[in-house]
């Protein structure tokens, strides 16, 4: 079956530009994970969302990263006045429930600010 | 591509040889723990878990290990494949939702 997907996979921005990255999770996944990966590390917890309701936002770095889940199925996360330190691959992942239940990952957004 | 864990300690097998790879986690009260295999240009792939309940757990080719006691974690990978040579993350889950990851260990598998 379809796994997580997310768009655009690359993104080039010059500093200042806002940018909104996409993620869909697997059909029926109530919880979705919003994942930060500099080069060389392993992933960051940004947010996460169950259903619609944003359960926690304390990895986001500051007040220009922003995530929505309107309709409890797609997210999307969007940086304002975006700066060279958010340059990173952002990864969306997705569970079934919540509580420990299996994360799956998409293959992430890799943006480049310039 | 991209290029994933730069410079990160890396383990080199030959094809054919079993391989461990080790984590040390950091948060005494995490009760679920994960191993994922990461490819260049590519998001963490699920391998296999455990909770923290159990102190051995076995897939296809791979077992993970938990010792709670010094909070160490391994992943035994039999009959390393070229396929196999990835960059590997555990992650821990400490009553939250979110997950904790490390490190990672590069893999690369010789012929």
């Amino acid at each position: 079956g379809a796994g997580v997907s997310q768009s655009p996979r690359y993104k080039v921005a010059k500093r200042g530009q806002d940018v909104a990255l996409r993620c869909d999770p697997i059909s029926g996944h109530v919880s979705l994970f919003w994942y930060q990966q500099a080069l060389g590390q392993g992933p960051e917890f940004l947010t996460y969302f169950q259903n619609e309701a944003q359960l926690d936002k304390s990895g986001l770095p500051s007040d220009r990263f922003f995530a929505e889940r309107p309709e409890g199925s797609v997210s999307t996360l969007k940086i304002q006045r975006t700066q060279q330190e958010d340059s990173a691959v952002y990864l969306c992942a997705s569970s079934l429930g919540g509580g420990g239940d299996t994360q799956y990952f998409g293959p992430g957004t890799r943006l480049t600010v310039l | 591509g991209e290029s994933v864990g730069l410079h990160l300690p890396t383990l080199s097998v030959q094809e054919g040889d079993n391989s461990i790879i080790n984590c040390a986690y950091s948060n005494s009260a995490s009760d679920y723990f994960i191993w994922y295999k990461q490819e260049s240009g590519k998001g963490p792939q699920f391998i296999i878990d455990i909770r923290s309940n159990m102190d051995k757990r076995q897939g296809q080719r791979v077992t993970v290990l938990l010792n709670k006691t010094v909070k160490h974690l391994s992943l035994q990978i039999a009959a390393t494949q070229p396929g196999d040579s990835a960059v590997y993350f555990c992650a821990e889950s400490p009553h939250t939702d979110k997950l904790i990851f490390g490190t990672g260990t590069r893999l690369q598998v010789f012929p």
